[in-house]
């Protein structure tokens, strides 16, 4: 069974640009979660989307959005790219019945370089 | 944005000694979860607890939820070259957060053959 799959693996960009990043949850979890990895700090969430909707937000600017698709695939956006957006992008999944439980399934990341 | 206080930051120990490394909360969490996180990869789950007082084994592992809800502790015995990685706590809460896991800094373990 293929697991959480994150693309690119690796994105530079500059300082006002937008990054566009994408997951694959596992098959047959519905629910997707972001999280941003900063150099030496812990994991920060960033959003949860459930059955196509946001269901929750972490403190992160507008700037940060994304979606979640029929197929239950998602996109995070990052507009406006500030130096210090820099950092792992995790995307996470979890079965539908699961969700309240912080049993998440992580995917390598991807790695954005803001210049 | 809000973290846990895990420790110790790092740590360098040799083959087969035991390891202990702890995180604490302020506030109250209902769920407590330790990942690890080897390097290009992202974190895996290995141990999740509960209910207060939770004492679970995993392997090598153990990992207890503290009885005030604000703490928990992960201990790995006997370690091998393997457990090289950084160890996560993470904390959830009901409610509006919903769906949000809070993580710790990370604890950095070196294991010296």
């Amino acid at each position: 069974e293929a697991g959480v799959t994150q693309s690119p693996t690796h994105l530079i960009k500059t300082r006002g640009q937008q990054a566009t990043l994408r997951c694959s949850p596992i098959s047959g979890h519905t629910s997707v979660y972001w999280y941003q990895q900063a150099l030496g700090l812990g994991l920060q969430f960033l959003l949860w989307y459930d059955e196509g909707e946001e269901r929750n937000r972490g403190n992160f600017p507008p700037r940060f959005s994304g979606r979640q698709f029929p197929n239950y695939s998602s996109e995070l956006n990052v507009n406006a790219l500030e130096l210090e957006d820099s950092a792992l992008y995790l995307c996470a999944s979890s079965q539908a019945g699961q969700r309240n439980t912080g049993e998440l399934f992580f995917g390598e990341g991807s790695r954005l370089t803001v210049l | 944005g809000q973290q846990l206080n895990q420790s110790p930051q790092s740590m360098f120990i040799q083959e087969g000694e035991d390891v202990s490394m702890n995180c604490t909360s302020s506030s109250i969490f209902n769920t407590w979860l330790w990942y690890k996180q080897e390097p290009g990869e992202g974190p895996v789950l290995l141990i999740a607890l509960y209910k207060a007082g939770e004492l679970t084994s995993n392997g090598r592992l153990t990992a207890q939820f503290g009885i005030t809800r604000k703490d928990s502790f992960l201990n790995i015995s006997a370690s091998i070259p393997s457990d090289v990685g950084i160890y996560f706590c993470a904390g959830q809460r009901s409610g509006t957060s919903y769906g949000k896991l809070t993580f710790g800094q990370g604890t950095i373990l070196t294991v010296h053959p």
